[in-house]
């Protein structure tokens, strides 16, 4: 059980919009930078966004994130077949002391 | 260029100490704020955040784990290294070390994957 909340699939046709959204509370998304991370099949995770929505080096800007509260969400427009992969979102948690991710999501580009 | 990797056993039977090393370039532990941190992910499963060494020797431990886990650090060769004691099959997965700055694992080792089996 991950203490941070995200959809378990999300999918959508190649060039269009699709939203992750990732849900946890005050000790966490509320009073923590989130970030996203990008695991491609078989490969490390990537950093894809840290702070909320900063893009890491590299990453375009069809990638965005933001922070409301205590969710947070990831926006990835203009979908291509190569974005089929598992995110994670993550932050740190001040009542654990420790870091926590949410359960990933894994997108399907149809 | 930053870079980290794994290095440990493949294989452990039930109850035996796992020691991992990561072994890092291209940062230092000395700025405020970097650590080196460590998370795994059994097969087909979610990330799991393990622990951090931040650079003034602070350590964190998932609280499900801290009982069971060390963290320490070897400047001189750029390496840190995480214990792991009374190991079980449920410790089974792949596990990476994070170039970390706050709550951000900013780049990954490729990761090592470990089996726990008698």
């Amino acid at each position: 059980q991950s203490v941070l909340t995200q959809p378990p699939s999300v999918s959508a046709a190649p060039g269009q919009k699709v939203t992750i959204s990732c849900s946890g509370s005050n000790s966490n998304i509320g009073n923590n930078y989130v970030s996203w991370y990008q695991q491609l099949p078989g490969t490390a995770p990537k950093l894809l966004i840290s702070d909320n929505n900063r893009r890491a080096s590299g990453i375009p800007d069809r990638f965005s994130g933001s922070k409301s509260g205590t969710s947070a969400t990831l926006d990835i427009t203009g979908l291509q077949t190569g974005d089929e992969a598992d995110y994670y979102c993550g932050t740190w948690d001040i009542s654990l002391s420790a870091g926590v991710f949410g359960g990933g999501t894994k997108l399907t580009v149809l | 260029q930053i870079t980290l990797k794994e290095s440990g056993p493949t294989l452990l039977k039930p109850t035996q100490t796992l020691t991992l090393t990561c072994t890092f370039s291209g940062f230092s532990l000395s700025p405020s704020g970097v650590g080196v941190g460590w998370i795994r992910q059994p097969p087909g499963k979610a990330l799991e955040w393990l622990a951090v060494m931040y650079w003034d020797r602070d350590v964190r431990f998932s609280p499900s784990l801290k009982n069971r886990l060390t963290i320490t650090r070897d400047p001189s060769y750029n390496q840190v290294v995480l214990t792991m004691t009374n190991v079980d099959p449920v410790d089974t997965a792949t596990y990476y070390c994070t170039h970390s700055v706050g709550g951000t694992s900013l780049s990954w080792g490729q990761g090592t994957l470990v089996i726990v089996s008698s």
